[in-house]
């Protein structure tokens, strides 16, 4: 059974860092693993899809990796804005058509 | 013009009650969805349907009905509501559901149920 987990839980950082948000699955076959982003109130906005067959996507101050052989996955965000914050959340597609979604990592980034 | 509407934004309830969300998608999609969000903020499948067919029906209490009128749109529907139902309810769509071409969910703003 595939899970998914995020860390940190939280982080906060001033604005300008640049900081690596971590996700790790348990389950190596996924077709596709996408980065999400969560505001409060409101719904998931697709930020990067990274195909199995793939090691990065970049959109942008994001980039995303995906490493299938060890389970792990980063997005990395350059220069953070304070519109950055948000929780972002990583799912992994697994075989049955099913996205299996880690519990977010909680960005707060301060002017 | 919002591309996937749920309605209501928030519901409060008494145990016991009948209660159903609504969920409208304006994108022409042929795959809606149903996910739970709980307290310790896992997002999980719940049902999905393809062009009102239903195709996923994750293990659920039965006391969840979704219901498609057309692939526009997917309510839920919950009979005697209980504590543990209160959540973030998402709805999305995606294109065709063959989410394995990559094609991306789009997701409602969600409707938080409390439970009372």
């Amino acid at each position: 059974k595939q899970e998914v987990t995020q860390i940190p839980a939280a982080l906060s950082v001033p604005e300008g860092e640049n900081l690596v948000l971590n996700c790790s699955f348990t389950d190596s076959a996924i077709y596709n693993l996408q980065w999400f982003r969560q505001d409060p109130g409101k719904g998931l906005t697709s930020l990067l899809l990274i195909q199995s067959s793939q090691r990065e996507q970049t959109s942008g101050r994001l980039n995303a990796s995906l490493d299938k052989s060890s389970g792990r996955s980063t997005l990395y965000i350059a220069a953070s804005q304070p519109g950055d914050s948000a929780t972002y959340l990583c799912a992994g597609l697994n075989y049955g058509q099913n996205f299996v979604f880690g519990p977010g990592t909680r960005l707060s980034v301060l002017p | 013009d919002t591309a996937v509407s749920q309605t209501p934004k928030y519901l409060v309830t008494q145990m016991g009650n009948d209660k159903s969300i609504k969920c409208e998608q304006n994108l022409g999609h042929d795959t809606m969805y149903w996910y739970k969000q709980d307290s310790k903020k896992f997002l999980k499948i719940m049902f999905s349907y393809n062009n009102k067919e239903l195709i996923i029906n994750e293990t659920v209490p039965n006391r969840f009905s979704p219901k498609s009128p057309d692939k526009a749109h997917l309510n839920l529907h919950i009979n005697s509501l209980e504590l543990g139902d209160s959540a973030v309810y998402f709805c999305a769509s995606s294109p065709s559901g063959r989410l394995a071409t990559n094609e991306k969910l789009f997701f409602g703003s969600g409707t938080q149920l409390s439970v009372l």
